[in-house]
C-alpha cells in the first residue's frame, strides 16, 4: 500500500514553455500533498504544501505565480512550472500523507526530472 | 538553529558491521519521527517510523527515540553494500508540518 505515482518521470522542454507534472496517490486518499525540489547533491527543498480543495501554501522564496499547484481531488495534485528557464532544471518530487491520526507517514513519488534547454 | 540536524557524513562502514545514524531535533513537542533512504538519483523511501520512546525493530533496522534528549537514531545491522545511500531523518512536530534533515551519506564497503 501507500503508493504515489508521478508523471512524467522525465521531461525536456524549451525555455519559456510550461510543464505540468502530475502526482497521484494510488491506494489511499491524500489529504495533503507536498512538492519538493532537489538539485544534484543537495537536500530536499520543500516548495509548497497543498490540501485538497484549498490553495497551496508556498514556502518563502518560492514564486506561486511560477509554480502553480492544484490539488483538485484526494488523489491528484499537479505542479505546473510556467515560463520555465534553465535554472528551473531540477528533480521535482511529490509526496502525500493520508493525515490519519497517528499516521502522518509521508510517501514519496518517484520524482520528475525536468531539463529546460 | 535548524529544526533537524544530522551529520552529513560520509559515514563508511565495512560490510557486516553496524551502521549508526543520528539525528537531533529542536521542537520538544514533536510526536512523529521517520527515517527515509534515498539512493542517488531516486526519491526518498520510508524505511522506519517511530512515535514512542525506546526502540523499534524491523528486520536489520532499529530506530531509537529519546524524546527527553530530543534524539532519534537508526541502526543498521549486518550492513550490506546495497544499504549505501543517503539517510534522511524527518520530524513531524504537528499536523502537516515536516522537517527533514540534510541527510547522512552512508557507504558500506564490501
Amino acid at each position: 500500500g501507500a503508493v504515489v505515482s508521478q508523471h512524467p518521470s522525465w521531461v525536456i522542454c524549451k525555455s519559456g514553455t510550461s510543464v505540468k507534472i502530475e502526482c497521484r496517490s494510488l491506494d489511499f486518499q491524500a489529504t495533503t500533498m507536498f512538492w519538493y525540489r532537489q538539485f544534484p547533491k543537495q537536500s530536499l527543498m520543500l516548495m509548497a504544501t497543498s490540501n485538497e480543495g484549498s490553495k497551496a501554501t508556498y514556502e518563502q522564496g518560492v514564486e506561486k505565480d511560477k509554480f502553480l499547484i492544484n490539488h483538485a481531488s484526494l488523489t491528484l495534485s499537479t505542479l505546473t512550472v510556467t515560463s520555465a528557464h534553465p535554472e528551473d532544471s531540477s528533480f521535482y518530487i511529490c509526496s502525500a500523507t493520508s493525515g490519519q491520526e497517528s499516521s502522518y507517514e509521508q510517501y514519496f513519488g518517484p520524482g520528475t526530472r525536468l531539463t529546460v534547454t | 538553529q535548524k529544526e533537524v540536524e544530522q551529520n552529513s557524513g560520509p559515514l563508511s562502514v565495512p560490510e557486516g558491521a553496524i551502521a549508526s545514524l543520528n539525528c537531533t531535533y529542536s521542537d520538544r513537542g514533536s510526536q512523529s519521527f521517520f527515517w527515509y533512504r534515498q539512493y542517488s538519483g531516486k526519491s526518498p523511501e520510508l524505511i522506519m517510523s517511530i512515535y514512542s520512546n525506546g526502540d523499534k525493530e524491523d528486520g536489520r533496522f532499529t530506530a531509537q527515540l529519546n524524546k527527553a534528549s530530543q534524539y532519534v537514531s537508526l541502526l543498521i545491522r549486518d550492513s550490506q553494500p546495497s544499504d549505501s545511500a543517503t539517510y534522511l531523518c524527518a520530524v513531524n512536530p504537528t499536523g502537516n508540518q515536516f522537517y527533514f534533515g540534510t541527510g547522512t551519506s552512508l557507504t558500506v564497503i564490501p
